[in-house]
């Protein structure tokens, strides 16, 4: 049973515009929510991370949205650049669970 | 520090053969995780350690794995016999909470079992 549930697989934005990723939840155990930024090669790095006690935390062009009540997450990409094409992992952690990722989303960013 | 370190960084054997692959964790980082990364399945957790301690193996996916932390700054997966469904790519995180919170991922081990 996957835990966290991530769309799109893949995503495709030009320069400048805004990169959406959403994610859902089951466990309302999880009380932690952390997004990993991983480029080729590499390991997952963490990115940003919000308590579900808040509904939005931003860190300059990266912003989480969080609707407790819809058991739903997205990450916003404001003013996207090629640099920041990578993959994008959602994660959530609490209960009995320990970091438990979504499957990923791979986004390019296209000049 | 210079972050997790993992070894190797490239892996390729032979199908039967036994692969061990190596973490040191950040020092102070008391919870290690072993993680899985394939295209089909994501990342999945294997096993963690809290203190040394493995505290949840259900992730491993078969008796051919085992993993071992002889102490705080060390720690191997071992596959053996390996096979071909094995090829993903390893990797090792460390945190000081044993749920994960601040983990940081090593560079991984890629592995290639033909």
């Amino acid at each position: 049973q996957q835990q966290v549930k991530q769309s799109p697989q893949s995503l495709i934005v030009q320069k400048g515009g805004i990169s959406i990723i959403n994610c859902a939840y089951e466990n309302t155990a999880f009380d932690y929510f952390p997004w990993y930024q991983q480029f080729p090669g590499k390991g997952p790095a963490l990115l940003i991370a919000i308590r579900p006690d808040v509904s939005e935390k931003k860190e300059g062009r990266f912003t989480i949205s969080f609707n407790k009540s819809a058991k739903q997450f997205s990450l916003h990409i404001m003013d996207s650049q090629p640099g920041d094409s990578a993959t994008y992992f959602c994660a959530a952690i609490g209960g009995a669970d320990g970091l438990t990722f979504g499957k990923g989303t791979h986004l390019i960013i296209q000049p | 520090d210079a972050g997790v370190i993992q070894s190797p960084r490239h892996e390729v054997t032979e199908m039967g053969q036994e692969v061990t692959l190596r973490c040191k964790p950040i020092s102070g980082h008391n919870s290690l995780f072993w993680y899985r990364q394939t295209m089909m399945r994501g990342l999945e957790l294997l096993i963690y350690f809290n203190n040394n301690v493995p505290i949840d193996d259900s992730g491993m996916p078969e008796d051919r794995f085992s993993a071992k932390m002889p102490n705080a700054s060390f720690s191997t997966l071992k596959i053996q016999p390996s096979e071909p469904r094995d090829s993903a790519v390893y990797f090792c995180a460390s945190s000081f909470r044993q749920d994960g919170h601040q983990a940081f991922f090593g560079q991984g081990t890629r592995l290639t079992v033909v």
